[in-house]
C-alpha cells in the first residue's frame, strides 16, 4: 500500500499570500489529520477531518483552516501567511474505524512552507 | 536536513549497545501512547504503541514501558544501530478524540 503523500514538498510564499497544501491518505484511512512543526513549538495538532466533517481543531487562528472531500483526500488553507507560518506541515492518517478514537496515525513525508 | 528542534535532549550511545529513551506525559487521561522516529527531511514514523491498560509491549528490537503512577513512559531499543540515529517522540492521546499530544523529542545519536 502507498503511505501518505503530500503536495507540493516544498513552498515558497510571501507575506499576505495564501497557500493551499494537499494530503492524500493511505488507501482505506477515513481520518485525516493536520500538525504543524516548528523548531521552536514542536508538533501541534492543527485538526482533524473525518468524513468530510472537521472533528477536532486546535488552538490555531481561523487563517488556518481545512476541508477533506468524498475520496478523503484533504487540504489545508493558510490565508494572509505570516512570517511565522514557516513550518512543516505534517498530515497523518487513520483508518477511522467506526466505535474507536484512538488509532494509530501514519505521516506523510510533509510539506516545507517557507514565508518571506 | 530539517531541524526538529535547536535544544532538543540528545542521547549519544555506542553501536551495539541498548538505549533507553524517556518521556513524561502530560495528561492522566491519556489512555493511547505511540512512538515515533523522525529522521531529518522526513515525517514521522511509527514504531510501536501501547494502550494504558498494559505496561509493556514489545516489538522487534523496541519495548516500551508504561507507569502510569508516575505518567511515564520509555522506549527501549536492543542493540542500536547508526540507522537508529533520528529523533524521537512520545505521543500521548485520550478520550474522545484522535488529536496527538507530543512531547519535545530526544535527539538519538548512534556512534559506530
Amino acid at each position: 500500500k502507498a503511505g501518505v503523500t503530500q503536495t507540493p514538498r516544498y513552498l515558497i510564499k510571501t507575506r499576505g499570500q495564501q497557500v493551499t497544501l494537499s494530503c492524500s491518505p493511505i488507501s482505506g484511512h477515513r481520518s485525516v489529520s493536520w500538525y504543524q512543526q516548528t523548531p521552536g513549538q514542536g508538533l501541534q495538532f492543527l485538526f482533524e477531518y473525518f468524513s468530510e466533517t472537521q472533528r477536532n481543531k486546535g488552538n490555531f487562528p481561523g487563517r488556518f483552516s481545512g476541508r477533506q472531500f468524498s475520496n478523503s483526500r484533504s487540504e489545508m488553507n493558510v490565508s494572509t501567511l505570516e512570517l511565522g507560518d514557516s513550518a512543516l506541515y505534517l498530515c497523518a492518517s487513520s483508518q477511522g474505524l467506526a466505535g474507536r478514537i484512538q488509532e494509530t496515525q501514519y505521516f506523510g513525508p510533509g510539506t516545507r512552507l517557507l514565508v518571506l | 536536513g530539517e531541524s526538529v528542534g535547536l535544544h532538543l535532549p540528545t542521547l549519544s550511545v555506542q553501536e551495539g549497545d541498548n538505549s533507553i529513551i524517556n518521556c513524561a506525559y502530560s495528561n492522566s487521561a491519556s489512555d493511547y501512547f505511540i512512538w515515533y522516529k523522525q529522521e531529518s527531511g522526513k515525517g514521522p514514523q511509527f514504531i510501536i504503541d501501547i494502550r494504558s491498560n498494559m505496561d509493556k509491549r514489545q516489538g522487534q528490537r523496541v519495548t516500551v514501558l508504561l507507569n502510569k503512577t508516575v505518567k511515564h513512559l520509555s522506549l527501549q531499543i536492543a542493540a542500536t544501530q547508526p540507522g537508529d540515529s533520528a529523533v524521537y517522540f512520545c505521543a500521548e492521546t485520550g478520550g474522545a478524540t484522535n488529536k496527538l499530544i507530543f512531547g519535545t523529542g530526544t535527539l538519538l545519536a548512534v556512534q559506530p
